[in-house]
């Protein structure tokens, strides 16, 4: 199975809270990462979380990881219609090969409609 | 400070061409790694270079290679291409310092099509 694993769709209304929920399977991840990416763009880096800590939070932004049931979700507060992209779930520890390199789950299409 | 740039912004190769794709690192950092973007999946990693040398590398054999430049910019090289290689190929850059460097910063990509 994937290492990293997201639901590939979901679909809110604008101004209710969004949840995107990741599953992965290394024990001995590290940091965990959600990144963003609109269409035809690249890749941008929302936030990350040490694997001592059990939540982060940066304005709207909510992250909360349970690790022993290696668990991580992104809440998105207020949910604008710029939120709409496409949202990556990853995880890198020492020895991913190179520096921390991550791995990405296949993404959440977020839709927010009016 | 600039963000990490890639050139070019897309490009069409027919199969068996070789491609070279073009990256400068954002200002200040030291490592640059590539990644493949298939079309609905997330990037896969090709590899990484720290001060010029290859320090770590994906599935990817090797017709896949790479260069980083004392500037730190770097590319990406792909002989014989295959149509499976059409993707959206990323580069990101980070600094790292005692091994550690666990914020990467990801360029636009470059679309690259192989008829």
């Amino acid at each position: 199975g994937e290492d990293v694993e997201q639901s590939l769709f979901l679909s809110v209304r604008e101004g209710d809270s969004s949840v995107i929920n990741c599953t992965y399977t290394d024990s001995s991840s590290t940091y965990l990462y959600w990144y963003k990416q609109e269409p035809g763009a690249g890749l941008q880096l929302l936030t990350y979380i040490f694997s001592n800590m059990d939540m982060k939070q940066d304005q709207r932004l909510t992250v909360l990881l349970n690790k022993k049931d290696k668990h991580l979700s992104l809440r998105i507060a207020d949910t604008q219609t710029g939120d709409s992209a496409i949202y990556f779930c990853a995880e890198s520890n020492p020895s991913s090969g190179g520096s921390y390199i991550p791995t990405f789950g296949r993404g959440t299409s977020l839709i927010v409609h009016p | 400070e600039t963000g990490v740039t890639q050139s070019p912004t897309h490009l069409i190769k027919t199969r068996g061409q070789q491609v070279t794709l073009r990256c400068s690192s954002q200002s200040g950092h030291n490592t640059v790694s590539w990644y493949q973007q298939a079309l609905g999946q997330g990037p896969q990693f090709i590899f990484q270079y720290y001060r010029e040398e290859e320090n770590g590398r994906g599935n990817f054999p090797p017709r896949f290679s790479g260069l980083q430049f004392p500037n730190y910019s770097s590319e990406l090289n792909v002989n014989a291409l295959e149509l499976d290689d059409s993707a959206l190929y990323l580069c990101a850059s980070s600094w790292v310092t005692g091994g550690v460097g666990y914020e990467q910063y990801f360029g636009p990509g470059t679309r690259l099509t192989v008829t």
